[in-house]
């Protein structure tokens, strides 16, 4: 079974600082995607980036960047130039691809919050 | 385009009751799943659907709980005899089989008393 490992609680930034978030995963499978998704507090989870496991280019979203180690089974998140909005829950998620449910596997996520 | 939609957003029930929720999933994505996540955790996957099909029910989802998406189209979550253990948020995502990122909604927050 596939599991996600999130290794930072909490973090707490000064705003325009960067940070990065830590992601691991575990799997045998060669083909697979990986998600961030950010949780503001009270609202719905959005998702941030994804990265596909056959692409060797680190995805990038705005300020949003990942580190995409495959061979380390690390996947780790830089949010540049960081804004009070940012302050969420980050989730790290896996989604392996074979037929049936592409269903997602969640670490137990990053709690940032960016100060003024 | 209108995003994933959850009713309701918060249900108090007391134990022993059961409680049906509601999705109803971007208009044109066929897939459609529910999580449930508890405080503090990340969401965990309950079931699946294809279209109208149930493809695949997790553990986690006992005989209590039943999923329907009859047409298609919005999906129903209901639980019967609730316990206090199944307080948590449920959390209803679909997407589309040619892109397979999910789409998240708000999530019905369930308080059994």
């Amino acid at each position: 079974a596939q599991t996600v490992t999130q290794s930072q609680p909490e973090m707490s930034v000064q705003e325009a600082e960067t940070v990065t978030l830590s992601c691991t995963y575990d799997t045998s499978e060669s083909n697979y995607y990986l998600f961030w998704y950010k949780q503001p507090p009270s609202r719905q989870m959005i998702l941030v980036i994804r990265q596909e496991a056959y692409k060797q280019q680190n995805a990038t979203e705005n300020r949003f960047s990942v580190n995409f180690q495959k061979a380390a089974k690390s996947f780790s998140l830089k949010i540049s130039d960081s804004q009070l909005g940012d302050t969420a829950m980050y989730f790290c998620a896996f989604m392996r691809l074979i037929q049936g449910a592409q269903k997602l596997v969640f670490g137990q996520g990053t709690r940032l919050t960016i100060n003024p | 385009d209108t995003g994933v939609s959850q009713d309701p957003r918060h249900k108090i029930t007391k134990r022993g009751q059961n409680v049906t929720f509601r999705c109803d999933p971007i208009s044109e994505h066929n897939r459609l799943y529910w999580y449930r996540q508890t405080l503090g955790q990340g969401p965990e996957f309950l079931t699946y659907f294809q279209n109208e099909a149930q493809l695949e029910k997790s553990r986690l989802l006992s005989d209590r709980f039943s999923a329907e998406r009859p047409k298609g189209s919005f999906s129903t979550l209901e639980i019967q005899r609730t316990e206090q253990g199944d307080s948590a948020m449920y959390l209803c995502a679909s997407s589309l089989s040619t892109t397979d990122t999910q789409y998240f909604g708000p999530g019905t927050r369930l308080t059994v008393l």
